[in-house]
């Protein structure tokens, strides 16, 4: 059973810029959710998709933008980056009313 | 607003010691509570909690639910280094899909 696989690993980028990261589900889930964790601190939620809809938003501005493909993998955008979204961006795949199982992450730095 | 509170920021112990991780929360529409266990990446899922008072064990980690007095406790008994960890709780409500609450972790560290 392949688990969350995330890319890039890790990434640099610089204010203004904007970034694309994706993430491959764990076989057979259907929901996809994203969080950013900043260091030292708890993850937050950004949103969640399933069925290639998005089923759920937190506290995040619309610059944060996401896909789901029809095969479950997702992909999470973020436009005019800013030096506050330097975090390790997490993704979650679930089924059903079971835990969510992360993936090692991205971890993103803005310059 | 839910909110998840975990308690100590951090614990230092020594092999072989038992320890005991809180985590209070606030949710509207509590559906489970959920401990991860997060060492550089990935948090890795522990426990899921859905009903008051019943133990969940899995070796020497047991984790338990009230959903009176809104907490969740998580005890690791003959401690190894291999526990040094971040220890996360996590809780899912009703509302957003099904999003997960974090509390800021427990840094826990085992000294040998």
């Amino acid at each position: 059973e392949t688990g969350v696989t995330q890319s890039p690993t890790h990434l640099i980028k610089t204010r203004g810029q904007q970034v694309t990261l994706r993430c491959s589900s764990q076989s057979g889930h259907n929901t996809v959710s994203w969080y950013q964790q900043a260091l030292g601190q708890g993850p937050q939620f950004i949103f969640q998709y399933y069925r290639e809809e998005e089923n759920g938003r937190g506290n995040f501005p619309p610059r944060f933008s996401g896909l789901q493909f029809p095969n479950y993998s997702s992909e999470l955008n973020v436009n005019a980056l800013e030096l506050d979204d330097s975090a390790l961006y997490l993704c979650a795949s679930s089924f059903g009313g079971q835990p969510q199982h992360f993936g090692d992450g991205t971890r993103l730095s803005i310059l | 607003e839910d909110k998840v509170v975990q308690s100590p920021l951090s614990l230092v112990v020594h092999e072989g010691d038992t320890v005991t991780l809180n985590c209070s929360y606030e949710v509207t529409n509590f559906r489970s509570l959920l401990w991860y266990k997060q060492e550089k990446k990935a948090p890795t899922f522990l426990f899921m909690l859905t009903s008051s008072g019943i133990e969940k064990k899995s070796g020497r980690l047991s984790s338990i639910l009230d959903k009176k007095e809104l907490f969740s406790i998580l005890n690791i008994t003959a401690t190894q280094t291999g526990d040094s960890a971040v220890y996360l709780c996590a809780v899912e409500g009703l509302r957003a899909g099904n999003m997960l609450t974090f509390g800021g972790g427990t840094r826990l560290m085992v000294k040998p």
